[in-house]
């Protein structure tokens, strides 16, 4: 099965809004945790990343909180604008070496004006 | 400017048929990825390479096939065998495992394949 899934496959807001999407993932030996956005079309961008020796991490709008006790992450962005509008997918990193990042299945966020 | 191109954007295939779709990039990374992307899907590993004439099967490899005989190119072919080709294939690139952001993945902008 996955193992980095999403709670929610998507997410409405209204504009100016703060926003919180979330995920879980089962691999406790996971060391590195990544955000992507995609938008309709386009290739995912990066947004933020964390380790797995912080538990939270603040950008630009936004804010990923780790919670490694319950494999929980989550995204926040604040003052949310219809830009945002986008899938939002977390990935984690098996900490061995030579693997790739494993993908949940995403978030759709739909900002309203 | 920096960055990885795929090509073609869009492409059709008949049954049957084998299909190469481009990816190239210019960034001087060493590591390159093929994912998968179906509706409502996450993103599946087919094929990762991290270093040239060298790659690994991801998880739903059955049916493609990589080769990686230069360090920007690394090509993906959709093969007859592969029975539910219809989807959307994203090319990403990292720095090699150990430095500044090697775990952190470009992506391309994605090839669409949808099968007649």
């Amino acid at each position: 099965g996955e193992s980095v899934g999403l709670h929610l496959p998507t997410l409405s807001v209204q504009e100016g809004d703060n926003s919180i999407i979330n995920c879980a993932y089962s691999n406790s030996a996971s060391d590195y945790f990544i955000w992507y956005k995609q938008e309709s079309g386009k290739g995912p961008q990066f947004i933020i990343d964390i380790r797995s020796n912080m538990d939270k991490r603040q950008g630009q709008r936004v804010t990923v909180l780790l919670n490694k006790t319950v494999k929980h992450l989550s995204l926040q962005i604040a003052a949310t604008q219809p830009g945002d509008s986008a899938v939002y997918f977390c990935a984690e990193k098996p900490d061995q070496a030579g693997t790739a990042l494993i993908f949940g299945k995403g978030t759709t966020l739909s900002v309203s004006s | 400017d920096g960055g990885i191109t795929q090509s073609p954007k869009y492409l059709f295939r008949k049954e049957g048929q084998n299909v190469t779709l481009s990816c190239e990039q210019n960034l001087n990374h060493d590591a390159m990825y093929w994912y998968r992307q179906d509706p409502g899907q996450g993103l599946r590993l087919i094929y990762y390479s991290q270093i040239v004439n060298d790659f690994q099967k991801g998880d739903i490899a059955e049916g493609y096939s990589v080769s990686r005989e230069k360090k920007e190119s690394f090509p993906l072919t959709v093969t007859s065998a592969q029975k539910n080709p219809t989807a959307f294939y994203l090319c990403a690139s990292s720095p090699l495992a150990g430095g500044t952001g090697a775990n952190v993945l470009t992506f391309g902008a994605g090839s669409r394949l949808t099968v007649l």
